[in-house]
């Protein structure tokens, strides 16, 4: 099994509508948890970090289930802008940063 | 800032031959990664570092060697790159509980 699994998609979903994905992970053990965002050809960046009380910024919420070991990201009136690839990213913590772990990525496509 | 940089941008390479990829950083980072990045696969460790004169095995090393002579500079060598060795290069570094930061990428064909 995978350490962090991702449902490759693509979602292809309308503009304007909500769309949820999430990302499991097999380490309990793990500390953080963040979601990258990837377009395409260029290197992957910061979207928000996930906490365990839940963390909303603008359009976008993500969770974290420990007790089911998955992350979730949900981008509410979605926009074209919005179409990238979503990465879930696993740290068990600073005194192991070398075992960063990423997933391999959601294709989000926004439709006009 | 510049953040971080990666020098080259593209390259193509005839098998056999070597090349090295190099990475810098203006944010006083301890931590400095190579990554490679293939269709499908994500993103897969090739060698870290944790500070100026250390390195360290990756997910993949395999083919690669490293060097971290200054804190600001990871340098990435393919000593006889392999068609196998096709992919977008990614460097990144790395603080604390927080993001990392990533280069531009650097997309290498091996023919």
């Amino acid at each position: 099994r995978k350490e962090v699994e991702q449902d490759p998609g693509p979602f292809n979903v309308p503009e304007g509508a909500t769309v949820a994905f999430n990302c499991t992970y097999s380490n309990s053990a793990s500390q953080s948890f963040f979601w990258y965002r990837q377009d395409c050809r260029k290197e992957p960046k910061l979207l928000m970090s996930v906490y365990s009380s839940g963390n909303e910024d603008g359009r976008f919420t993500a969770q974290l289930n420990r007790a089911s070991q998955y992350i979730s990201l949900l981008i509410r009136d979605s926009k074209l802008s919005d179409s990238a690839t979503y990465l879930c990213v696993e740290t068990p913590g600073y005194s192991s940063a070398s075992k960063i772990i990423f997933g391999s990525g959601t294709r989000l496509s926004i439709r006009p | 800032n510049a953040g971080v940089t990666q020098t080259p941008k593209f390259r193509v390479l005839k098998t056999g031959q070597s090349m090295t990829l190099l990475c810098a950083q203006d944010m006083n980072h301890e931590y400095m990664y190579w990554y490679r990045q293939d269709p499908g696969m994500g993103l897969r460790l090739i060698h870290y570092s944790v500070g100026e004169g250390t390195t360290a095995k990756g997910e993949v090393p395999d083919g690669y060697n490293v060097s971290r002579l200054k804190k600001q500079n990871f340098l990435l060598g393919l000593e006889s790159a392999a068609p196998s060795q096709t992919s977008v290069y990614f460097c990144a570094t790395f603080h604390s509980y927080n993001e990392q930061f990533f280069g531009p990428g650097t997309r290498l064909t091996v023919l």
